[in-house]
């Protein structure tokens, strides 16, 4: 099966402090993989997108940024978080079908 | 500017009302559509998808929706709720990109 592995589950930050958030998939190659932010009220926002090693495409600006260093890694990081950092972030990954499974997420508490 | 339009924020009925949810969308040309479900807890779900064709599609758990072209409507169904339909609900439209698209959801409360 295929499965989406997100580290950590919970972390809670306090602003200034760097951020990794780390996204794995198992039982697919080259997928198409993606970061998205869920906050109370305001649905589900995309902050990246990956179709490959390297490859990666930013919706929105911010001073987060991702990386994917291998075909089935896919990170989120920050230099310094702000306390509108704080959310749930979700990795998702896109098979050819069209629609987006999802990982169990990582809750970051900025303070 | 493109949207996904979920105009019911939150929603409460009793067990075995009947449930329409409304998602509306402004893309121009051809969209797959999509309903999510995140139950208290849990990942987010795929409900049901359209891509082409009938354009009533029958998702799991009961749960059916319609595609309306003309009014840019893909409102999520359900005969008759339960308790453990209690949920968030999340309507999401692809057009041309990589990327899904999502309403802002809507929070369903089934009371006993």
């Amino acid at each position: 099966s295929q499965t989406i592995h997100q580290w950590p589950a919970t972390l809670v930050q306090p602003v200034g402090s760097p951020l990794s958030l780390e996204c794995t998939v198992e039982g697919t190659s080259n997928p198409n993989l993606y970061w998205y932010r869920q906050a109370a009220g305001r649905g589900l926002q995309l902050l990246f997108y990956s179709v490959g090693i390297g490859q990666i495409s930013s919706e929105v600006p911010q001073n987060l940024s991702a990386s994917r260093p291998q075909d089935r890694q896919f990170i989120l990081s920050s230099k310094k978080l702000l306390l509108s950092d704080s959310g749930f972030y979700l990795c998702a990954r896109r098979p050819p079908t069209g629609e987006l499974f999802f990982g169990e997420g990582s809750r970051l508490t900025v303070l | 500017a493109q949207s996904v339009s979920q105009h019911n924020h939150h929603v409460i009925l009793s067990e075995a009302a009947s449930l329409e949810l409304g998602c509306n969308y402004s893309y121009g040309g051809t969209v797959n559509l999509f309903w999510y479900v995140q139950y208290p807890g849990q990942h987010l779900q795929l409900l049901l998808k359209y891509f082409s064709g009938d354009p009533l599609v029958k998702g799991i758990k009961g749960f059916e929706a319609e595609f309306i072209k003309s009014k840019f409507s893909f409102n999520l169904r359900k005969p008759s709720v339960q308790w453990s339909d209690t949920a968030e609900y999340f309507c999401a439209v692809k057009n041309s990109g990589y990327a899904l698209n999502f309403g802002k959801g809507t929070s369903l409360l089934v009371t006993p």
